[in-house]
Order: C-alpha cells, then sequence, then structure tokens
C-alpha cells in the first residue's frame, strides 16, 4: 500500500497568514493526490484534484502543487472559515490511502 | 445538484451484520454509471478508504474487511449498499459513501453523503 504522511500534524496560525501543508507519498504516484478539508460533524470537502486543479466553487486563496512524491497545500490568506482538519489523498494505486491529517487551528 | 444519503447504521454487537444504503439523487445522477465509494472516518478522526464499485461492477476492498464487507449497486433504487458481517470493534466509525469520480488524472471524492455512525461493541 502507498504510504502518505503529511506534515505538520497540527499547526496554529493566524486570521491572514499565509500556510502551507506537505504531503509525502512512500512512491511516486504522478499528480494523483487529491486535498479535503475536514469539519467536526460534516462530510470532507474536495479542496483540489491532481494536485494543482481547484474544485469548483473552493475559494482561490487554495493552491495545491507537486508531482512524483512530493505534494502542497497552501493558503494564501486564512480566513476564519479555513480552521480545520486537512487530508491528502491518493488515487494512483487501491487501496486509497490518506494522510494522518494536519489539524489547522487558531494561534 | 447531487445528493447522497447514508443509512443503515447503528449500535451492534461484535460478529453481528448491518447494511448501510447510500441512497442518490438529483441532476440525472446513476450510481451504476459512476464509480461509488465507501470512507470510513473513525472515532480518532482518521479517514480509511473501504471499498469501491466501478461502474463496470468491479468491486475493490481495504484489506482490513476484505472476506466481511460487499459492496453492491440496486440500479431500481439507485442505492449503493455496503454488506458488513462479522463486525469488529475497530469497524466502529461514521462510514460515508461518495462518488469516486474518474477523470483523466485519477480520481478524486466529490460528492459525499453525510454519513452513518457504525458503533460495534457488546
Amino acid at each position: 500500500d502507498i504510504q502518505m504522511t503529511q506534515s505538520p500534524s497540527s499547526l496554529s496560525a493566524s486570521v491572514g497568514d499565509r500556510v502551507t501543508i506537505t504531503c509525502r507519498a512512500s512512491q511516486s504516484i504522478s499528480n494523483y493526490l487529491n486535498w479535503y478539508q475536514d469539519k467536526p460533524g460534516k462530510a470532507p470537502k474536495l479542496l483540489i484534484y491532481a494536485a494543482s486543479t481547484l474544485q469548483s466553487g473552493v475559494p482561490s486563496r487554495f493552491s495545491g502543487s507537486g508531482f512524483g512524491t512530493d505534494f502542497t497545500l497552501t493558503i494564501s490568506s486564512l480566513q476564519a472559515e479555513d480552521f480545520a482538519t486537512y487530508y491528502c489523498q491518493q488515487s494512483h494505486t487501491i487501496p486509497r490511502t490518506f494522510g494522518q491529517g494536519t489539524k489547522l487551528d487558531i494561534k | 445538484e447531487v445528493q447522497l444519503v447514508e443509512s443503515g447504521g447503528g449500535l451492534i454487537q461484535p460478529g453481528g451484520s448491518l447494511r448501510l444504503s447510500c441512497a442518490a439523487s438529483g441532476s440525472g445522477f446513476l450510481v451504476i454509471s459512476n464509480y461509488m465509494t465507501w470512507v470510513r472516518q473513525t472515532p480518532g478522526k482518521a479517514l480509511e478508504w473501504v471499498s469501491v464499485i466501478y461502474s463496470g461492477g468491479d468491486t475493490y476492498y481495504a484489506d482490513s474487511v476484505k472476506g466481511r464487507f460487499t459492496i453492491s449497486t440496486d440500479s431500481s433504487k439507485n442505492t449503493v449498499y455496503l454488506q458488513m458481517n462479522s463486525l469488529r470493534a475497530e469497524d466502529t466509525a461514521v462510514y460515508y459513501c461518495a462518488r469516486d469520480r474518474y477523470r483523466g488524472s485519477g480520481t478524486y471524492f466529490d460528492y459525499w453523503g453525510q454519513g452513518t455512525l457504525v458503533t460495534v461493541s457488546s
């Protein structure tokens, strides 16, 4: 199975900050990497697919990059509604696997 | 707008069985024309992919549920099912169904249900 490792596991930031979350795959996954936002009591929400394509309706302050094994999710200017847990997920191989999550909270 | 609505969760004793349902509606969405998947979220909050059924009928499972869970679809009800047998405490989670949308660069889960809680405990 492909292991997905996110860093950091948690992160404290302020509104207006620029934040970057990293996801590393245990083997090359091309650009088959997706990012989700998870809030308590709600279903996860797709933010970015194919490493860098913004899902329709997602604010442009979210961006993704990377290829192969190393990927990043960047939020250019944090808003109050962005405090949540973020997960990466690979779709290169079955079983689909997720990272362990990065919890972003208010400093 | 596509809606996925799960049901069938509850409290079940270890070794028991449950069948989860995911009813789809909206925008001409047909479960048999899509890749449909089940993902679960444990009390510790980790997300775990469970199973997928392709539009051609092929099915795949996580090792942790292989041989115990079965995914299927019913076109007449536009519903995806997850039959869960020999349940264990570690199967306790919120179970989500989602559309596993195929594009040129892999797939992604774009539509999700609201989730249904399965608790396995004596």
